[in-house]
């Protein structure tokens, strides 16, 4: 059985970019949660998605945006890059009447 | 808001000995903790979890403490490895939200030395 598909795996972007981010759940997990990883900050968690609807919101700036998919592929886009996006963004699923997240490897993202 | 935050951030130990490594929450409104493992060039893999309804919960060589009343969390994990080297964290949700949305703690770096 499949995992978690993230792509790309690894990206480098400049400041003033934008970056889209790409996440294919587990087959039947319909619910996808998006999360940053940095040193500094640890795992934040920054959007879920159920049904093609935002289920929760994070604490993040208005240039962090995602969107689900009717196949429950989701994608996360970054307008406006700064520096401090550099991080390693984490997708993951979980099935429904389920609690347990399954997390992808994730994509790495550099911003210089 | 909700904050989890680890006691020690590396744990240090022999091949075959005991690991604990330990967590604190603030929400007393959450009702569901989970623990995970990272390795290196991974994402987080579940360990095991517990719902708030319960002070003790086993697994594979995994044991998950609960004391709500000072709000802390325990992973023991027994015989320890080297494979079991990676940066363990603690999550926690709160009640009446999805369970998409964790708070994360911190992590621990757990090192096994042959």
């Amino acid at each position: 059985k499949a995992g978690v598909t993230q792509t790309p795996r690894y990206l480098i972007k400049t400041r003033g970019q934008q970056v889209t981010l790409s996440c294919s759940p587990i087959s039947g997990h319909r619910s996808v949660s998006w999360y940053q990883q940095t040193p500094g900050q640890g795992l934040q968690f920054l959007f879920e998605y159920f049904s093609e609807t935002q289920r929760n919101k994070g604490n993040f700036p208005g240039r962090f945006s995602g969107r689900q998919f009717s196949n429950s592929r989701s994608e996360m886009n970054v307008s406006t890059l700064e520096l401090g996006d550099s991080a390693l963004y984490l997708c993951a699923s979980t099935k429904t009447g389920a609690n347990v997240l399954t997390f992808g490897a994730g994509s790495r993202l550099t911003v210089l | 808001g909700e904050s989890v935050g680890l006691h020690l951030p590396t744990l240090s130990v022999q091949e075959g000995d005991n690991s604990i490594i330990n967590c604190a929450y603030s929400n007393s409104a959450s009702d569901y903790f989970i623990w995970y493992k990272q390795e290196s060039g991974k994402g987080p893999q579940f360990i095991i979890d517990i719902r708030s309804n319960m002070d003790k919960r086993q697994g594979q060589r995994v044991t998950v403490l609960l004391n709500k009343t000072v709000k802390h969390l325990s992973l023991q994990i027994a015989a320890t490895q080297p494979g079991d080297s990676a940066v363990y964290f603690c999550a926690v949700a709160a009640g009446g939200t999805s369970y998409g949305k964790l708070t994360f703690g911190q992590g621990t770096i757990l090192t096994v030395h042959p």
